[in-house]
């Protein structure tokens, strides 16, 4: 299994729409893990950090599933400015380093 | 307050030559890293320096060399680029090392192609 995933995606959803996506890791001992975005040809920057109890910021909520290894980002009421790619980040080696996934493309259509 | 900047933003070079990308952060950071994108590949850490004074190789360090020249600056340096090496580079930075507690805040990019 590698150590983070996730669907490439795109996911293409209307305006107004609520959108979840997962990110599945590998590292049990894992306790806080990261939501960056990175828009189109931009540098990645953070969204949200999410710990044991989820974190919530306005439309966007990430939720961990400790048993069975994953954390989750749901968008609600999706903008046209959501469209962008939102990596998952997880940390490694002993929590001293922090392994992307690959990123899950959001398209947000009028 | 530039946050991290890098140069340059492109850059193309020939198989065999030689160059040094640039990084510099104003936020007062300990911890400085440098990351390849490809596509599909997510972002790969190539090296990090910890602290001033400090440097080690992260999951993707061949072919390159890191040089951490003050607190606020961190350069990269392919000595003989490879077609390989194409790809976009980024600079980040933290405030402390920890990969679990730390935001890193990443500069705007060098696309690099190599022919």
């Amino acid at each position: 299994r590698k150590e983070v995933e996730q669907d490439p995606g795109p996911f293409n959803v209307p305006e107004g729409a609520t959108v979840a996506f997962n990110c599945t890791y590998s590292n049990s001992a894992s306790q806080s893990f990261f939501w960056y975005r990175q828009d189109c040809r931009k540098e990645p920057k953070l969204l949200m950090s999410v710990y044991s109890s989820g974190n919530e910021d306005g439309r966007f909520t990430a939720q961990l599933n400790r048993a069975s290894q994953y954390i989750s980002l749901l968008i609600r009421d999706s903008k046209l400015s959501d469209s962008a790619t939102y990596l998952c980040v997880v940390p490694s080696g002993g929590y001293q380093k922090v392994t992307f996934g690959i990123g899950t493309k959001l398209q947000v259509i009028p | 307050n530039a946050g991290v900047t890098q140069t340059p933003k492109f850059q193309v070079l020939k198989t065999g030559q030689s160059m040094t990308l640039q990084c510099a952060q104003d936020m007062n950071h300990n911890s400085m890293y440098w990351y390849r994108q490809d596509p599909g590949m997510g972002l790969r850490l190539i090296y990090y320096s910890a602290s001033e004074g400090t440097t080690d190789k992260g999951e993707v360090p061949n072919g390159y060399n890191v040089s951490r020249l003050n607190k606020r600056e961190f350069s990269l340096r392919l000595e003989s680029a490879a077609p390989s090496q194409t790809s976009v580079y980024f600079c980040a930075s933290s405030e402390k090392f920890g990969g679990a507690s730390y935001e890193q805040y990443f500069g705007p990019g060098t696309r690099l192609t190599v022919t």
